[in-house]
C-alpha cells in the first residue's frame, strides 16, 4: 500500500524566513497530494493541495511543487508568521475506484520564533 | 452550512459502556471518513462511506461499528472498548470519489475519547 514519508519532524524558522517541508510518496499511482495545518486542540484543516497533472500551484504565501519522477512533493510558506505555528501534514490519495483515501505523513512541528 | 460537526466534544467511557459518536454534514458531500488520531501522530484512516455504503473498513476491530444513517449523518457506535482507544475521533467528508473532480476531504473538530 502507499507509504508517505515526511521530513523534518521539527522546523523552527525566523518570523520573516521561508519554510520548507518535504514529503516522498511510494505509489506511483497516486494522483491527489493534499496539506493540512493543525493547530493545537484544532481539526486539521485543509490549506492547499494539487493532482499529479500539475507541477506546482501557489495561494498567496503557500506553493505546493510536486515530482512525479522522483515521487516527491513539498510544501513552501514565505514570509512566515507567528500563526503559521502548527503542525503540517502531506497526505497521498492512492487511486481507488470506488472511494477516495488518503495516507497521512507523520507530520512536521513548525514554529516561528520572532 | 460549510462545516462538518461532530458530537459529543469529549466523551469518558467506561470498558463496559455502549456509547455514540455522531457526525453531520450539510455540504451534500457523498463521502464521510472516520479517522483515529493519537496525540502527536497523524490521523489514521478507520472506515470510509461512499454514497452511504461501507468501503474501506481499515481492519478496525470489530468493538466499532460505523454506521451511515443517510448522505448527512455518520455514526460510530462503540462497544466494549479499551483504555488504548483514548483518542480524538475524527470526522471528515468530501464532495468526490477517486477519479472524480473533488477529492478534498474536510474534518469535524473531533471528539476527544477517554476510555477508563
Amino acid at each position: 500500500g502507499e507509504n508517505v514519508e515526511q521530513h523534518p519532524s521539527t522546523l523552527s524558522v525566523q518570523e520573516g524566513d521561508s519554510a520548507v517541508i518535504k514529503c516522498t510518496y511510494s505509489d506511483s499511482a497516486s494522483n491527489y497530494f493534499p496539506w493540512y495545518k493543525q493547530e493545537l486542540g484544532k481539526r486539521p484543516q485543509l490549506i492547499i493541495d494539487i493532482r499529479s497533472n500539475v507541477g506546482e500551484k501557489k495561494d498567496q504565501r503557500i506553493a505546493v511543487t510536486l515530482n512525479k519522477t522522483a515521487k516527491h512533493f513539498s510544501l513552501h510558506i514565505t514570509e512566515t508568521q507567528p500563526e503559521d505555528s502548527a503542525v503540517y501534514f502531506c497526505a497521498a490519495s492512492p487511486k481507488y475506484s470506488s472511494a477516495s483515501k488518503i495516507i497521512f505523513g507523520s507530520g512536521t512541528r513548525l514554529s516561528i520564533r520572532p | 452550512d460549510t462545516e462538518v460537526t461532530q458530537t459529543p466534544k469529549h466523551l469518558v467511557m467506561g470498558m463496559t459502556n455502549k456509547k455514540s459518536l455522531k457526525c453531520e454534514q450539510h455540504m451534500g458531500h457523498r463521502a464521510m471518513y472516520w479517522y483515529k488520531q493519537k496525540a502527536k501522530k497523524p490521523p489514521e484512516l478507520m472506515f470510509v462511506y461512499s454514497y452511504e455504503k461501507l468501503s474501506i473498513n481499515e481492519s478496525v476491530p470489530s468493538r466499532f461499528s460505523p454506521e451511515c444513517p443517510n448522505s448527512s449523518l455518520l455514526n460510530l457506535h462503540l462497544h466494549a472498548l479499551q483504555p488504548e482507544d483514548s483518542a480524538l475521533y475524527l470526522c471528515a467528508s468530501s464532495p468526490g470519489l477517486a477519479g472524480g473532480p473533488r477529492l478534498e476531504q474536510y474534518f469535524g473538530p473531533g471528539t476527544r475519547l477517554t476510555v477508563t
